[in-house]
């Protein structure tokens, strides 16, 4: 599986969009791109994953650059409830299943 | 979506004894579970791969005579930690794959926090 490079935390002010960018420079043609998020205290939420294309969803969009070495999580209106870690994790599809979770970023919404 | 129970939420034993951890699969079946360990300040950590109807994957590191784990049918999977000690410490959390949707999608448990004293 591909390793993955996040930032170790960020702020983002509510209401504001959240970017959070994932480095997985190794990652290979077969690998999607999962991003998972676990609030304090609580088990892990699948938030979105993509291929190659750019997907969105009702929680947040994903953007993945053209050669596929990065993507970025848009939270577009970040509440204080997406205050979490946030972890992106190549996957091979078919693989399996499980997930290999890095250090994440740890998002703060802050008012 | 998806939704993955776990009993209990929290469980302070006596170092010695054996605590049993339940993960359920709500509404729908499940042929693979997924055990995760974490420790304060830490990421989650992979420990086990159970599947139903047969022999848990265990990764390695993770001793299988103490961290039993049985999957007897499709929306329970149990893990028991046997003869535990302080170490043991930790938040337990299991995770399930819905058949229904893509193969990598996983749906976590709320977690166990388990304390030995």
């Amino acid at each position: 599986d591909a390793k993955t490079t996040q930032p170790p935390s960020m702020d983002c002010a509510e209401g504001r969009a959240a970017n959070l960018p994932c480095n997985h420079s190794t990652i290979s043609g077969n690998e999607y791109v999962y991003w998972y998020r676990q609030i304090h205290s609580q088990g892990p939420q699948y938030i979105i994953h993509g291929l190659k294309n750019n997907e969105t969803n009702e929680m947040a969009s994903l953007i993945i650059t053209e050669d596929r070495k990065s993507s970025t999580l848009i939270l577009p209106h970040a509440t204080l409830r997406d205050t979490a870690v946030y972890y992106c994790i190549p996957i091979y599809s078919g693989n399996t299943g499980k997930l290999i979770f890095g250090q994440g970023t740890t998002l703060q919404v802050k008012p | 979506g998806a939704v993955v129970s776990q009993h209990p939420s929290r469980v302070i034993c006596k170092s010695g004894t054996s605590v049993k951890i339940e993960c359920r699969s709500l509404d729908f079946q499940a042929t693979t579970m997924f055990w995760y360990r974490q420790f304060p300040k830490q990421s989650l950590m992979l420990m086990a791969t159970s599947n139903e109807g047969s022999k848990a994957t265990y990764e390695q590191g993770v001793e299988k005579d103490k961290f039993l784990i049985n999957h007897a049918s499709l929306t329970l999977s149990t893990l028991t930690v046997t003869s535990a000690h302080p170490e043991d410490s930790s938040f337990y959390i299991c995770s399930a794959r819905d058949p229904r949707t893509s193969w990598e999608t996983q749906y976590f448990g709320p977690g166990t926090r388990l304390l030995v004293l």
